[in-house]
C-alpha cells in the first residue's frame, strides 16, 4: 500500500534555527504539495510542484520559508529563521498525473519555542 | 477569490443518527468538489469527490451530490457509526491551479 512519508513526524525547536522537513511522495505521482495546519488559519496551502517544478508558492512567506524537490523522489520544506507562529502541523500531499486527488502524509508536527 | 465554506462544528451525535454536513463553495469556474476526512494524528484522506453537476460521490455509505445552482456539496450519511468520529473537509480544485479547502467539521458520534 503505497503511502507519502514524511519525516521527521515531529519536531521541537527553538526560535532562530533552521528547521528542514523532508517528503517522499508516492512513487510515479509527479504533483506535490505542502500545506501548513493550525487552529486559527485551518489548512493553507504553501507550495505546489508539478513535475518537480514549482507552480505556486504564493501561499508561502518568501523571506523564512523555501520549498524545492531536488528530486523526484524527495520534497523539502525548509524554515529559517524559525518563529514561534510557525508551530503548526506541515502536511505533504501527492498525486498522480491527470487526477486531482491529493494523498496526504502523516504530516510533521512543529514546535518553536 | 475561490472560497469554501462549511458549517461551524463541533457536530455530536448518537449511533446510528443521521449526518448532515453543510458545504457550499464559490469559484470563478465549474471546479471539482471533493470531501476529506481526517482521523486523530493522521493526514487526510479522501473520502468522495464529483467532478460535474449533478454528480454524486459516495464511498463508506457517505455521499455528497455537487449542486452548481445552489453552489453546494452537502456530505451525508444515513446511520452514523463511532468509528466516523473524526475531522471532515470539504474542498474545491479548480483547473488544477486552485486548490482550496474549508475549516473543517469536527463530528463526534457517541456510543
Amino acid at each position: 500500500d503505497a503511502r507519502v512519508t514524511q519525516t521527521p513526524r515531529h519536531k521541537v525547536t527553538e526560535m532562530g534555527q533552521e528547521v528542514t522537513m523532508r517528503c517522499q511522495p508516492i512513487l510515479g505521482h509527479n504533483t506535490v504539495f505542502w500545506y501548513r495546519q493550525t487552529m486559527m488559519q485551518g489548512l493553507e496551502l504553501l507550495a505546489y510542484f508539478r513535475n518537480r517544478a514549482p507552480l505556486d508558492d504564493s501561499g508561502m512567506p518568501k523571506d523564512r520559508f523555501s520549498a524545492e524537490m531536488p528530486d523526484a523522489t524527495l520534497a523539502t520544506l525548509k524554515i529559517q529563521p524559525s518563529e514561534p507562529r510557525d508551530s503548526a502541523v506541515y502536511f505533504c500531499a501527492s498525486g498522480p498525473q491527470g487526477s486531482e486527488t491529493q494523498y496526504f502524509g502523516p504530516g510533521t508536527r512543529l514546535l518553536v519555542l | 477569490g475561490d472560497s469554501v465554506t462549511q458549517m461551524e462544528g463541533p457536530v455530536t451525535l448518537s449511533e446510528e443518527a443521521f449526518l448532515t454536513i453543510n458545504c457550499t463553495y464559490t469559484a470563478t469556474g465549474y471546479p471539482s468538489l471533493f470531501w476529506y476526512v481526517q482521523y486523530p494524528g493522521e493526514g487526510l484522506q479522501l473520502l468522495l469527490k464529483a467532478t460535474k453537476a449533478d454528480d454524486k460521490g459516495s464511498n463508506k455509505g457517505f455521499e455528497a451530490t455537487y449542486r452548481k445552482e445552489t453552489t453546494s456539496f452537502h456530505l451525508e450519511k444515513g446511520s452514523v457509526q463511532v468509528s466516523d468520529s473524526a475531522v471532515y473537509f470539504c474542498a474545491l480544485n479548480d483547473y488544477g491551479q486552485n486548490f482550496v479547502f474549508g475549516p473543517g467539521t469536527r463530528l463526534s458520534v457517541l456510543p
